[in-house]
C-alpha cells in the first residue's frame, strides 16, 4: 500500500459526459501528479501540482482540468468525454516539487467511456 | 530535454533464470534514475532509485540496478526470477521539474 488513495476505482460513463476523479496523497507529500495510461499511448504525464499551485503540464487536453485543494487532495476533471479517453488514470504523490523525488502511485481509476 | 528508452517491449524468461532489463537515458547531467514495477491491475511501485554514489543499487524484491555513465544506461537485474515477478517494468529519469517514464518492458515468466 503506497498511501495514495484514489476514488472511484472504476467509472463507466457515456460520451459527452463529465467526470471527476479524486486523489489523496500520502501523508506529508505536497506534490500530486496525474497520469493517463492506455494501451496505445503508454504512461502519459498530464499535470502536476505542488502545495496547491500548478507546477508542470504535460500532454493534458483542454477538456481536462485539475486542481489541488488546501488539504492537498486533488481532483482531475474530464469533460466532453470521448471514446478515446477510456484509460487508467493514476495519481502519484511525492514530498517535493522536483522530478528528482520518487513518486508513490495510487491504485488508479479505470475509466470506460461508452 | 531528458528521455528514456527501454529497447525491449516484451521479454520472456524461465522461472529461476536470470533477468536483465535494459534502460538508456539521454540527459546532459547525471539524472536521478528510478525503476518501477506495475503488476496487472495495480499502480506503479518503486523498486529502486539512484541519485549518486555507489553505481550498483539494491532494491526491493531482490532486484538491483547498475548505473553506467559511459553507456548512459541503468539496467535492472535479478539473479533468479520468480513467477510473481511477471509484470510491467518502467524505467524513469528525473531532472528539474520533470520525471520521464520509458515505454515499459513487459516480463513474462515461463514455468
Amino acid at each position: 500500500d503506497s498511501g495514495v488513495t484514489q476514488t472511484p476505482k472504476h467509472l463507466i460513463t457515456a460520451t459527452g459526459q463529465r467526470v471527476t476523479l479524486r486523489c489523496s496523497p500520502r501523508s506529508g507529500d505536497l506534490s500530486v501528479y496525474w497520469y493517463q495510461q492506455s494501451l496505445d499511448q503508454g504512461l502519459q504525464f498530464l499535470i502536476q501540482y505542488y502545495n496547491g499551485e500548478e507546477r508542470a503540464k504535460g500532454n493534458i487536453l483542454e477538456r481536462f482540468s485539475a486542481q489541488q485543494f488546501p488539504d492537498l487532495h486533488s481532483e482531475l476533471n474530464l469533460s466532453s468525454l470521448e471514446l478515446g479517453d477510456s484509460a487508467l488514470y493514476f495519481c502519484a504523490s511525492s514530498v517535493g516539487p522536483a522530478g528528482t523525488y520518487e513518486q508513490y502511485f495510487g491504485p488508479g481509476t479505470r475509466l470506460t467511456v461508452t | 530535454a531528458q528521455s528514456v528508452t527501454q529497447p525491449d517491449i516484451h521479454i520472456t524468461v524461465s522461472e529461476g533464470a536470470s533477468l536483465e532489463l535494459r534502460c538508456n537515458y539521454s540527459y546532459g547531467a547525471t539524472p536521478y534514475l528510478f525503476w518501477y514495477v506495475q503488476s496487472p491491475g495495480q499502480g506503479l511501485q518503486l523498486l529502486l532509485k539512484y541519485f549518486s554514489g555507489d553505481t550498483l543499487v539494491q532494491g526491493i524484491k531482490g532486484f538491483e540496478a547498475e548505473f553506467k555513465r559511459s553507456q548512459s544506461s541503468f539496467n535492472l537485474r535479478k539473479p533468479s526470477v520468480h513467477w510473481s515477478d511477471a509484470a510491467e517494468y518502467f524505467c524513469a529519469v528525473g531532472a528539474g521539474n520533470d520525471m520521464r517514464f520509458g515505454a515499459g518492458t513487459r516480463l513474462t515468466v515461463k514455468p
